[in-house]
C-alpha cells in the first residue's frame, strides 16, 4: 500500500459531460501529479501541483485542470469529455524539498469510461 | 514523442529463468531511472531505481544494469516466479525542476510453471 488513495474507482460518463476525480496524497507528501494511462500503454504525465499551484504540465489541453488543497489533496477535472478520454487516471504523490529523495508513489487509479 | 523506448512488448519465461527487459532513452537531462511493476487493475508500484553514476544496482532477485554512454538500461529478474507475471515499465526522470516521470511503453511478462 502506498498511502495514496483515489476516488471514485470506476465511473462512466457521457461524451460532453464533466468529471472530477479526487486524490489524497501520502502523509507528509506535498506534491501531487496526475497521469493518464490508456489501455495497453504507459502512463502519460498530465500535470503536477506543488504548494497549491500547477508547476508542470504535459501535452494535455486546457479542459484538463486541477486543484491542490492546503492538506495536499488534489482534484483532476476534465470538461467536455471525449471518447478518447476513456482511461485509467493515476494520482502520484511525492515530496519536494531539500532532502526529499526521488520516490513517487502511485494510487490505484480511477477508471473512466466515456460513452 | 517517445523519449523512453522499451522492448520487448511481451515476454514469456519459464519458472526459474531470467527475464530481461531493455530500455533506451534520448534525453540526457534524465538523471533518475525507476522501474515500475503493474498488476492488472492496480497502479504502478516502484520496484527498483538507479542513478546514472552507478552501472548496476541489485535488490533481491531484481537487477538494473545501466550504460550511460549508450543511454541504455535494463532490468534482469533472476529466478523468475509466476507471481512476477505483470507489466513492467521502465521510466526516466530529471531531478531538476518538477517531478515528471516519463514511462516506456511497457513489457507484459508471463512466467509459466
Amino acid at each position: 500500500e502506498t498511502g495514496v488513495t483515489q476516488s471514485p474507482t470506476h465511473l462512466i460518463k457521457t461524451r460532453g459531460q464533466q468529471v472530477t476525480l479526487r486524490c489524497s496524497s501520502q502523509s507528509g507528501h506535498n506534491t501531487v501529479s496526475w497521469y493518464q494511462q490508456a489501455l495497453g500503454q504507459g502512463p502519460q504525465f498530465i500535470f503536477q501541483y506543488y504548494r497549491e499551484e500547477e508547476n508542470g504540465r504535459g501535452n494535455f489541453p486546457p479542459r484538463f485542470s486541477g486543484l491542490q488543497f492546503p492538506n495536499y489533496s488534489s482534484e483532476l477535472n476534465v470538461n467536455a469529455l471525449e471518447l478518447d478520454d476513456s482511461a485509467l487516471y493515476l494520482c502520484a504523490s511525492s515530496l519536494t524539498g531539500v532532502s526529499s529523495g526521488n520516490t513517487i508513489y502511485f494510487g490505484e487509479g480511477s477508471w473512466l469510461t466515456v460513452v | 514523442q517517445q523519449q523512453v523506448k522499451q522492448s520487448p512488448q511481451s515476454l514469456i519465461v519459464q519458472k526459474g529463468g531470467i527475464s530481461i527487459i531493455n530500455c533506451a532513452y534520448e534525453n540526457t537531462a534524465f538523471d533518475y531511472f525507476p522501474w515500475y511493476q503493474q498488476f492488472p487493475g492496480k497502479g504502478p508500484a516502484l520496484l527498483i531505481a538507479i542513478r546514472p553514476d552507478v552501472s548496476e544496482k541489485k535488490e533481491g532477485r531484481f537487477t538494473i544494469s545501466f550504460n550511460k554512454s549508450a543511454k541504455q538500461f535494463s532490468l534482469h529478474i533472476m529466478d523468475s516466479q509466476p507471481g512476477d507475471s505483470a507489466t513492467y515499465f521502465c521510466a526516466a526522470m530529471g531531478l531538476r525542476g518538477y517531478q515528471k516521470v516519463t514511462f516506456g511503453t511497457g513489457t507484459k511478462l508471463q512466467v509459466i510453471p
